[in-house]
């Protein structure tokens, strides 16, 4: 199936509260980035994490990397109505390249 | 600084046909990614291409989907015969050679095949 799975598959929050994605996957990694989509439009990069970190902040998003239990999770603080998109995980594999392998996704949805 | 540039944005095509879909990278990006995603699905890696040359092809379906990119121009991913399960959104991506990693993605060509 496919490497990278994230859960849950769609998630409807109040703004204001923080939302938690998670995703897993299946072969050793050098890193793990999160996209975000917003409907009918391209992906926009969030963050990346390498194999060797554990843990990673970029404003208002935190991302976690456990290898040994090949999961990530992202966590948005204080969401807002524009977190509203669908979140991608993907993994790669190797280092130097941009073959990634993505999960399903979560839709978020965030509730003025 | 122009982003990832795709066109068209829609393309209809008839069972048969052939679809031709255009990407222009971020000025100064040698490396392209072609993408594919079905509806309620993610992404799915097609090919990667370096200036003339198919670096990696191994999503690409073996008939009908060919990807180039030449010393000029834009990438080209090029479907002919088109089926309706070509039906698909097919986004591009490009990054610099020192940051492979990261990808800057386009927003996709919408291709329906009646």
């Amino acid at each position: 199936s496919q490497q990278g799975e994230e859960d849950p598959q769609a998630l409807s929050i109040q703004e204001g509260e923080n939302a938690t994605m998670n995703c897993s996957y299946k072969t050793s990694i050098n890193n793990l980035q999160w996209y975000r989509q917003n409907s009918g439009r391209g992906l926009v990069h969030l963050i990346l994490i390498r194999s060797n970190e554990r843990e990673k902040h970029s404003g208002r998003l935190r991302v976690t990397l456990d290898t040994s239990k090949k999961s990530s999770s992202l966590l948005i603080t204080a969401s807002r109505a524009a977190d509203t998109a669908s979140y991608f995980c993907a993994t790669v594999r190797s280092s130097n390249t941009g073959k990634l392998i993505f999960g399903q996704g979560t839709t978020l949805q965030v509730k003025p | 600084n122009a982003g990832v540039m795709q066109n068209p944005r829609h393309l209809v095509r008839r069972r048969g046909q052939e679809a031709r879909l255009r990407c222009s990278p971020v000025k100064g990006h040698s490396h392209v990614y072609w993408y594919r995603q079905l509806p309620e699905e993610g992404l799915k890696f097609m090919v990667y291409l370096q200036k003339e040359n198919i670096i990696d092809e191994s999503g690409m379906p073996k008939e009908r989907f060919s990807a180039e990119f030449p010393k000029e121009g834009p990438s080209i991913l090029r479907i002919q015969q088109v089926v309706r399960g070509d039906s698909a959104a097919y986004f591009c991506a490009s990054s610099r050679p020192d940051q492979n990693e990261k990808l800057f993605f386009g927003s996709g060509t919408q291709l329906s095949v009646l």
